[in-house]
């Protein structure tokens, strides 16, 4: 079964522009979550979606946003984008909402200059 | 919400060490405790998790006992390999809908 794939891998922006990011999930599995991870901050989570309904929210402004398709494929993407923006973006696969087996994929890292 | 901490956020041994990494969580309702490993510019991998009806579990090198009074949940590795050099993060949830709140990682380094 081919693993989480996420694209791009690496990313380079500059301040105020947007960016999309993209997850597609393990075969079967219908709940994507996004994550930050930054050095100071660790892996904090942005968002769950599962059945193209977004079902959890972290604490992040509502320049991050994102959506799931019908094929559980998900997108993120970021608006006006600023400096600490800078970090990879891990999305997760699981096969059920929320907890439990949680796959990883390798990550976009975005840059922002 | 759940808060997870984790330390120590850098831990230094010798091959051949045991290696402890500790975990604390508030939320009693929290009844899954996975652990995940990530290498240098590599995504995060599950190695083992616990649920709350299990104290101890163990998969060759590695174990994870969890403490449900305490509210903490160790990860022990023994006899220390050079590529079990990597960020360890441990995590817990709730279950069912709840997503993982994770713990801000320990930087584990094994020297040769």
């Amino acid at each position: 079964k081919a693993g989480v794939t996420q694209t791009p891998r690496y990313l380079i922006k500059t301040r105020g522009q947007q960016v999309t990011l993209s997850c597609s999930p393990i075969s079967g599995h219908r709940s994507v979550s996004w994550y930050q991870q930054t050095p100071g901050q660790g892996l904090q989570f942005l968002f769950e979606y599962f059945s193209e309904t977004q079902r959890n929210k972290g604490n992040f402004p509502g320049r991050f946003s994102g959506r799931q398709f019908s094929n559980s494929r998900s997108e993120m993407n970021v608006s006006t984008l600023e400096l600490g923006d800078s970090a990879l973006y891990l999305c997760a696969s699981s096969r059920g909402q929320g907890a439990g087996l949680q796959f990883f994929g390798p990550g976009t890292r975005l840059t922002v200059l | 919400g759940e808060n997870v901490e984790q330390h120590p956020s850098t831990l230094s041994v010798q091959e051949g060490d045991s290696a402890v990494i500790k975990c604390t969580y508030s939320d009693s309702a929290s009844n899954y405790f996975p652990w995940y490993k990530q290498e240098l510019g590599k995504r995060p991998q599950l190695i083992i998790d616990i649920r709350s009806n299990v104290g101890e579990k163990k998969d060759q090198r590695i174990a994870v006992t969890l403490n449900k009074t305490a509210k903490h949940f160790s990860l022990h590795i023994t006899e220390t390999q050079p590529e079990d050099s990597a960020v360890y993060f441990c995590a817990a949830s709730k279950g069912g809908s709840y997503i993982p709140t994770f713990g801000r990682g320990t930087s584990l380094i094994v020297h040769p």
